[in-house]
């Protein structure tokens, strides 16, 4: 079975361009997650995604925004691109909503702003 | 905010030694308690999980305690292998998964 798909897998940018990473989850997977993995630190949330509605935000600025769609796959958006957007975006598949079920991760997208 | 304190930031142990890593948090209305492990250029990957009506759970060489009063976890790896090198990341959710800064574990053959 294919697990959380993500791409494309490194992108390279130059500061204020605009950027949206895309994410498949697990097949019969409804909720997907969007993760920024600064280099030597633990992913910090970004938003949350359940059937095709926002679910929980994190603390970013409104540049960053997301849509999920009726496959339930998902695209993050981040205009405006600033230096410290540099990170590895990951995404996150599970089967509901609630806090504690099992998220299952990418392999992640790197983006590199210059 | 959910507050998540992770020790120690890195780790060397010889092949076959056991490691531990520890866990504290601050929201005593987290309760699910998972453990990633995350090798270079990949993804995190669950590797075990607790939660919050059970004290200890093992998987093979894998165990995880939880102690809510004292509101730590942690992730006790045996007979540890070169493979088990990798950067481990505990997380604790109210809502949405808040990850610990990471251990990097490091088996020396």
């Amino acid at each position: 079975d294919a697990g959380v798909t993500q791409s494309p897998t490194h992108l390279i940018k130059t500061r204020g361009q605009h950027v949206t990473l895309r994410c498949s989850p697990i097949s019969g997977h409804k909720s997907v997650s969007w993760y920024q993995q600064v280099l030597g630190q633990g992913p910090q949330f970004i938003f949350q995604y359940y059937e095709k509605e926002e679910r929980g935000r994190g603390n970013f600025p409104d540049r960053f925004s997301a849509r999920q769609f009726p496959n339930y796959s998902s695209e993050l958006n981040v205009n405006a691109l600033l230096l410290g957007d540099s990170a590895l975006y990951l995404c996150a598949s599970s089967s509901g909503l609630a806090g504690n079920n099992e998220q299952f991760f990418g392999p992640g997208t790197r983006l590199t702003v210059l | 905010g959910e507050n998540v304190e992770q020790h120690p930031s890195t780790l060397s142990v010889q092949e076959g030694d056991s490691a531990v890593i520890k866990c504290t948090y601050s929201d005593s209305a987290s309760n699910y308690f998972p453990w990633y492990k995350q090798e270079l250029g990949k993804g995190p990957q669950l590797i075990i999980d607790i939660r919050s009506n059970v004290g200890e759970k093992k998987d093979q060489r894998i165990a995880v305690t939880l102690n809510k009063t004292a509101k730590h976890f942690s992730l006790h790896i045996t007979e540890t292998q070169p493979e088990d090198s990798a950067v481990y990341f505990c997380a604790t959710t109210v809502g949405q998964l808040t990850f610990g800064k990471g251990t990097k574990l490091s088996v020396i053959p």
